[in-house]
């Protein structure tokens, strides 16, 4: 679970402003994932990516967010215009392979005041 | 639509008792099941997982349990310990060769008491 480094852990913007949350995945994995768990709720998929490439964002809202996994450095999960709504924490995972269990980061909550 | 289901929010259970929790799914799709643990401010830990080809399986105090007709999965701790307090999430994966995604339950707090 340590291995997984997202940051920041906390983030506080305010309404209107750009998000930017990062991961890095485990050494060796080049599959991430981002969820997102809304007060009281479960984790919700989000985004599935390989290196350069999107592979299943069937849960991104179709406007204000956008993620990206590029060939150096972490993935990055954007949301534009934020609203009061994107309050939640947001996790990322990595797996080796497509197969393989997925291990999580300690997420970053987001505040939208 | 709610594919995963864990319909009991909350379980309290005595130290060195069983803990049960349980998880339901409607996609016959899933080809994978996996619990998950955890705690506040924390991102969720791995804890046991099965394939659908078995109906069991078991690591330490951790069992969890498949029935494919029922559609219903459950995971067993036993003994329970106070330090197995925190959040359980049931996730189940869905792999279409190209894909996979986790559709997770809406977790079940579990409190272990002395």
């Amino acid at each position: 679970n340590a291995g997984v480094m997202q940051n920041p852990r906390h983030l506080v913007r305010r309404r209107g402003q750009e998000a930017r949350l990062r991961c890095s995945p485990m050494k060796g994995h080049s599959h991430v994932y981002w969820y997102r768990q809304l007060p009281e709720e479960g984790l919700k998929f989000m985004v599935y990516l390989q290196k350069e490439n999107i592979i299943d964002e069937s849960g991104m809202p179709k406007e204000r967010f956008s993620a990206e996994f590029p060939k150096e450095g972490p993935s990055i999960l954007r949301i534009q215009q934020v609203v009061r709504g994107d309050s939640a924490a947001y996790f990322c995972a990595s797996s080796a392979d497509i197969q393989t269990e997925a291990f999580f980061g300690q997420g970053t909550r987001l505040t939208v005041v | 639509d709610q594919q995963v289901k864990q319909n009991s929010p909350s379980l309290s259970v005595q130290e060195g008792r069983i803990s049960i929790l349980n998880c339901d799914y409607t996609n016959s799709m899933f080809d994978y099941f996996l619990w998950y643990k955890k705690y506040p401010a924390e991102g969720p830990t791995f804890l046991i997982s099965i394939s659908s080809i078995k109906d069991k399986n078991e690591d330490g105090r951790f069992t969890v349990f498949l029935n494919k007709s029922a559609k219903h999965l459950s995971l067993h701790i036993v003994p329970s310990q106070p330090g197995d307090s925190a959040v359980y999430f049931c996730a189940a994966r869905e792999y279409t060769g190209t894909a996979s995604k986790l559709t997770f339950g809406t977790g079940t707090r579990l409190q272990v008491t002395l």
